[in-house]
């Protein structure tokens, strides 16, 4: 069955310091990964894309990703964070067809500490 | 580029009782989807319409759901009956075609039954 796994509910993480929401995904030939943002009471805002080419991927607010098809993995990074980034990240995957539906992950809380 | 836009945000209404949801999104999407999003839940898809074609549901739509897009513009979805289970976050995503157009979303709708 297509799945994505976000091992993490929930990663606390001091201001100023790198953190990694974890995620993985279910075995496809071809898959595009996508990671979405949400703040509370709000719809998901995309962050980054990856679709094909280089495997490391920039987004907005100072995120990257990098996708590891051996491990599949897409794993989310940012090398210091603030305030402002706590919220809730949701890794997607579509595994194509004629809908292009999104599978989401479970989520993951980033709680950024002063 | 106005955003996709839901109306209502909230809404309460009391078990058994019809409800509503209206979806507005980006003017030259042509695909439109809707997801359900439970507390610590990431979204899960429940339909997918290209222009006004419904051409997927999910199993999670039952008898009681009801979805529309009616000359491929807006849409509508509409739950018959409800239950204490229907109490969730609907969400609404609208995209071009390609499949790597990627999905954007609408703040929702969070529906509480009482």
């Amino acid at each position: 069955a297509q799945s994505v796994t976000q091992l993490d509910s929930q990663v606390p993480v001091f201001e100023e310091a790198p953190v990694e929401l974890r995620c993985n995904y279910s075995s496809s030939v071809s898959v595009y990964l996508f990671w979405y943002v949400q703040y509370p009471n709000q719809g998901l805002q995309l962050l980054l894309k990856y679709l094909s080419g280089s495997t490391l991927v920039k987004g907005i607010n100072g995120f990257e990703a990098e996708f590891n098809k051996s491990q599949t993995s897409f794993h989310l990074r940012k090398p210091s964070v603030h305030i402002s980034d706590t919220a809730e990240y949701f890794c997607a995957v579509s595994y194509g067809g004629a809908t292009n539906k999104l599978i989401f992950g479970t989520g993951t809380l980033l709680a950024v500490q002063p | 580029d106005t955003g996709v836009s839901q109306d209502p945000r909230h809404k309460i209404t009391k078990r058994g009782q019809n409800v509503t949801f209206r979806c507005d999104p980006i003017s030259e999407h042509n695909r439109l989807y809707w997801y359900r999003q439970t507390l610590g839940q990431g979204p899960e898809f429940l339909t997918y319409f290209q222009n006004e074609a419904q051409l997927e549901k999910s199993r999670l739509l039952s008898d009681r759901f009801s979805a529309e897009r009616p000359k491929g513009s807006f849409s509508t979805l509409e739950i018959q009956r409800t239950e204490q289970g229907d109490s969730a976050m609907y969400l609404c995503a609208s995209s071009l075609s390609g499949r790597d157009q990627p999905q954007h979303f609408g703040d929702g709708t969070r529906l509480s039954i009482l």
